[in-house]
């Protein structure tokens, strides 16, 4: 069975960076052609994507974002880590990672993690 | 970035009934497109992918298409378990980006 699964904190203050952990079972992120990326959705707004970064190491980030996003793998754990840096009340939101084919779309998502942003 | 303009914004249906969303590119994106169902609380759902190609699992009520950059989802015969809301992506070119989703809800 495939399944991803976000982990982190549900709170940061503003000016924080937040780390969030993506852990990944049933597939691996060493497979050709593989990805996973992350997707936020504010309270009641629309799905935002973020970023993705591919079997090969190859990372695509959202271009406003691109500053303060960093993506990392760990294929020994299966694991994928986003960090975000300076958070901002504006950045509250529920965080999701999906496994992620090029030209294809997102086909497996984890649970998605809340975040909220305040002092 | 390449912009997503979905239509309507909310749609009010009744149970049997063919439901019709549009989504259109500000730029050709081919049929690199997918969509995404999404009920309050869960992730989203890949329905569809490049256009047309229904995801094994995903009833064949549900369909898509694509004339030149415009794309729709059809649902035909709308069930309890449909009313939900609905999200173009492009997957064409980065920034990948989504629709500003169409909420389906219950006449």
């Amino acid at each position: 069975q495939i399944t991803l699964k976000e982990s982190g904190p549900t709170l940061v203050k503003p000016t924080q960076t937040l780390t969030l952990t993506c852990t990944l079972s049933g597939f691996s992120l060493s497979t050709s052609g593989v990805g996973v990326g992350w997707v936020r959705q504010p309270p009641g707004k629309a799905l935002e994507w973020l970023v993705v970064i591919y079997w090969d190491d190859d990372k695509r980030y959202r271009p406003s974002l691109k500053s303060r996003v960093t993506i990392t793998k760990d294929t020994s754990k299966n694991q994928v880590v986003l960090t975000m840096t300076n958070m901002d009340p504006v950045d509250t939101a529920t965080y999701y990672c999906a496994r992620h084919y090029a030209l294809y779309g997102m086909d497996v998502w984890g649970q998605g993690t809340t975040v909220t942003v305040s002092s | 970035d390449i912009q997503l303009t979905q239509s309507p914004s909310f749609l009010s249906a009744s149970v049997g009934d063919r439901v019709t969303i549009t989504c259109r590119a500000s730029q050709g994106i081919s049929s690199y497109l997918a969509w995404y169902q999404q009920k309050p609380g869960k992730a989203p759902k890949l329905l569809i992918s490049a256009a047309s190609t229904l995801q094994s699992g995903v009833p064949s009520r549900f369909s898509g298409s694509r004339s030149g950059t415009e794309f729709t989802l059809t649902v035909s015969g709308l069930q309890p378990e449909d009313f939900a809301t609905y999200y173009c992506q492009q997957v064409n070119s980065y920034p990948l980006t989504f629709g500003q989703g169409t909420k389906v809800d219950i006449k």
